[in-house]
């Protein structure tokens, strides 16, 4: 089993719509969540970061934590076709070190 | 504010080679991390430099090795290149008072191919 694990996609919505992205992770003592975007050919980028359980909202981004399931999700209201790009779910120990998920694949069709 | 960054940009070596990347973290950053991203796949952590010391490392051979320089700035070097070391290599700053859990912001990366 994977460290942290992420449908691998690909995740096809249409414009406008809400397009909902799942990981898990096996680490009880993991403390820090983040998602990351990373366009084809291009590094990652920090869209959201969440901590407590809940959610956390940003703009068309909300972030949802349950720790007692170990689940954090990525919801993106109004999807446009520009956010068509890889998500990453990273999580970090208290220890520093940040595992990643292979990412699912998000395409928004016009 | 300069974000994080990285040289060269590619780069092809062949089989038994050795090679250095460079990384300047983000203004205010004092700790750098690398990553290996094959592709199709996440980020796998390398290590993490902290005050010129390894603070942390993940599951690479010894081959992989490092430095972190007085300003912050960082070098990854990877003895004995072997075909499966092509990937993206990415190298990520953060604040380690950050009360933000560390968050990490990665530089344009140094895409590696070994032939």
């Amino acid at each position: 089993q994977k460290e942290v694990e992420q449908n691998s996609g690909p995740l096809s919505v249409p414009e406008g719509a809400i397009a909902s992205l799942n990981c898990t992770y096996s680490d009880r003592v993991s403390q820090s969540f983040f998602w990351y975007r990373q366009y084809s050919g291009k590094s990652p980028e920090l869209i959201m970061s969440i901590y407590s359980n809940g959610d956390k909202e940003d703009g068309r981004f909300t972030a949802q934590l349950n720790k007692a399931s170990q689940y954090v999700s990525l919801l993106i209201r109004d999807s446009q076709p520009s956010d068509s790009a890889t998500y990453l779910c990273a999580v970090r120990t208290n220890a520093g070190k940040s595992t990643f998920g292979d990412g699912t694949t998000l395409t928004v069709k016009p | 504010d300069a974000g994080v960054t990285q040289s060269p940009t590619h780069l092809i070596k062949t089989r038994g080679q050795q090679v250095t990347l460079r990384c300047s973290p983000k203004s205010g950053h004092d700790t750098v991390s690398w990553y290996q991203q094959a592709l199709g796949q996440g980020p796998q952590f390398i290590f993490q430099y902290y005050e010129e010391e390894e603070r942390q490392r993940g599951n690479f051979p010894d081959r992989f090795s490092g430095h972190q320089f007085p300003n912050y700035s960082s070098e990854l070097n990877v003895n004995a290149l072997l075909l499966g070391d092509s990937a993206l290599y990415l190298c990520a700053s953060s604040l380690a008072r950050d009360r933000g859990g560390e968050t990490q912001y990665f530089g344009p990366g140094t895409r590696l191919l070994v032939l």
